[in-house]
């Protein structure tokens, strides 16, 4: 496509479900980002997918979240056992490569409402 | 769609006018910065950037000025327009290498008719 694709556009669960959200980056874009933005924040750094390195998952709040990048492309963020506090709106963006080597292209977004 | 940062710092600007949107970095070895324009219920937006060995650069009615000495960046949108109002983020690398942006909590540009 165009553009970095994500779905859902909304998702509604309870708390305790398991939730996976997916991300489909631009076309031979090497580098692969998920953020998170909660209501009155700025962007927090989750986790980050570089080619074939072994991915960057500094960002990650608790060993409830997950991420997976099959092939080089698509990418699921899974949230285990989500908690209200894990309502937000998850973004990814997609690059050519390294930071500092091109912009990060964003998507809308997978907002999660966790009740 | 909802908005995005209901109590973020917000600007108010007639059109036409001038608006500087500020932010703080947090690092002293981010070599690398950007600005992102975020409209309710999209994702963010590059406007321009800026790597550390210059002062100034110019886009299209939009110029980005970074003092390294204060840890200070700045956004410049000339002539103001309504489609000009969003949420704007300040994004620093946190210093060569690192692999991931690091993105300030954002001002709201409104724009008044």
């Amino acid at each position: 496509g165009a553009g970095v694709s994500q779905s859902p556009s909304n998702k509604v669960t309870e708390k305790g479900k398991d939730v996976e959200l997916r991300c489909d980056p631009i076309s031979g874009h090497t580098a692969l980002y998920w953020y998170r933005q909660s209501l009155g924040q700025g962007l927090e750094f989750l986790i980050y997918f570089q080619g074939n390195s072994a991915p960057d998952k500094s960002g990650l709040p608790s060993d409830r979240f997950s991420a997976e990048r099959t092939g080089g492309s698509v990418s699921t963020l899974t949230i285990q056992r989500t908690q209200q506090e894990d309502s937000a709106v998850y973004l990814c963006a997609s690059s050519p490569g390294a930071v500092g080597t091109g912009e990060l292209f964003f998507g809308e977004g997978s907002r999660l409402t966790v009740l | 769609g909802e908005s995005v940062g209901l109590h973020l710092p917000t600007l108010s600007v007639q059109e036409g006018d001038n608006s500087i949107i500020n932010c703080a970095y947090s690092n002293s070895a981010s070599d690398y910065f950007i600005w992102y324009k975020q409209e309710s219920g999209k994702g963010p937006q590059f406007i321009i950037d800026i790597r550390s060995n210059m002062d100034k650069r110019q886009g299209q009615r939009v110029t980005v000025l970074l003092n390294k000495t204060v840890k200070h960046l700045s956004l410049q949108i000339a002539a103001t327009q309504p489609g000009d109002s969003a949420v704007y983020f300040c994004a620093e690398n946190m210093g060569p290498g690192r692999r991931a942006l690091t993105f300030g909590s954002g001002t709201r540009l409104q724009v008044q008719p």
